[in-house]
């Protein structure tokens, strides 16, 4: 069965510090997608990306990073020289594109703050 | 613009009182799909729907109904809403299951 733990219910760092948030998934699929999601104070959620299980590269985007790890069954991510405005929630997902059945399951999500 | 929107946005009701939450979408997608957000629990998926006339039952869907008549609209209807039904909900769309989803605002609902 599908599952998605994010083990990190809420972490707290002070701004400019680098910060990973990790994300362990299960699936019996080997066609799947990883998602990110953040969600900030205001309450709506936002992509941030998308990875497929056949694309392995480590991803980068401004300060954002992710790393995905098949072999350990992660996809984790990582914010360096965080900034105040980097508070949310962040939740990872995982999509069995073409599996039994067509759910789409999310972590429970991290709660992020980041202290001035 | 392409976007997802949901009414209404702030509901209080009372057990028992049928009511429906309203999704829309502008983007064409095929794959849809109905989340409600409680504390400790992240998201989870209630209902979706690959197209029209085809839904099927996500990880919570027990006291909830959709339909999908037409591609842009997914109504969530709570036929007997009862308190431990009190969530934030959240519709969402995408071409596909692998694909991005786009949320619309949420609906906070309170039973009483």
């Amino acid at each position: 069965a599908q599952k998605v733990t994010q083990a990190q219910t809420e972490i707290s760092v002070v701004e400019k510090e680098d910060v990973t948030l990790d994300c362990v998934y299960e699936t019996r699929d080997t066609t799947y997608y990883l998602f990110w999601y953040k969600q900030p104070p205001s309450g709506e959620l936002v992509f941030l990306i998308r990875r497929n299980s056949f694309d392995e590269q480590n991803e980068i985007s401004g300060r954002y990073s992710w790393n995905f790890q098949k072999s350990t069954s992660s996809f984790n991510f990582t914010i360096t020289a965080s900034q105040v405005v980097d508070s949310a929630v962040y939740f990872c997902a995982l999509s069995e594109a073409g599996g039994r059945d067509d759910k789409i399951i999310f972590g429970k999500g991290t709660r992020l703050h980041i202290l001035p | 613009e392409a976007q997802v929107t949901q009414n209404p946005r702030y509901l209080i009701t009372v057990t028992g009182k049928k009511l429906t939450v309203t999704c829309s979408q502008n983007m064409n997608h095929e794959y849809m799909s109905w989340y409600r957000q409680d504390p400790g629990l992240g998201l989870r998926q209630i209902y979706y729907s690959m197209n029209v006339e085809v839904t099927d039952k996500g990880d919570v869907p027990e006291g909830y109904k959709v339909s999908r008549k037409e591609k842009r609209n997914f109504p969530l209807i709570l036929e007997s809403p009862s308190p431990n039904q009190t969530s934030l909900y959240f519709c969402a769309s995408s071409l596909a299951t692998e694909d991005t989803q786009y949320f619309g605002p949420g609906t906070r609902l309170t039973v009483l």
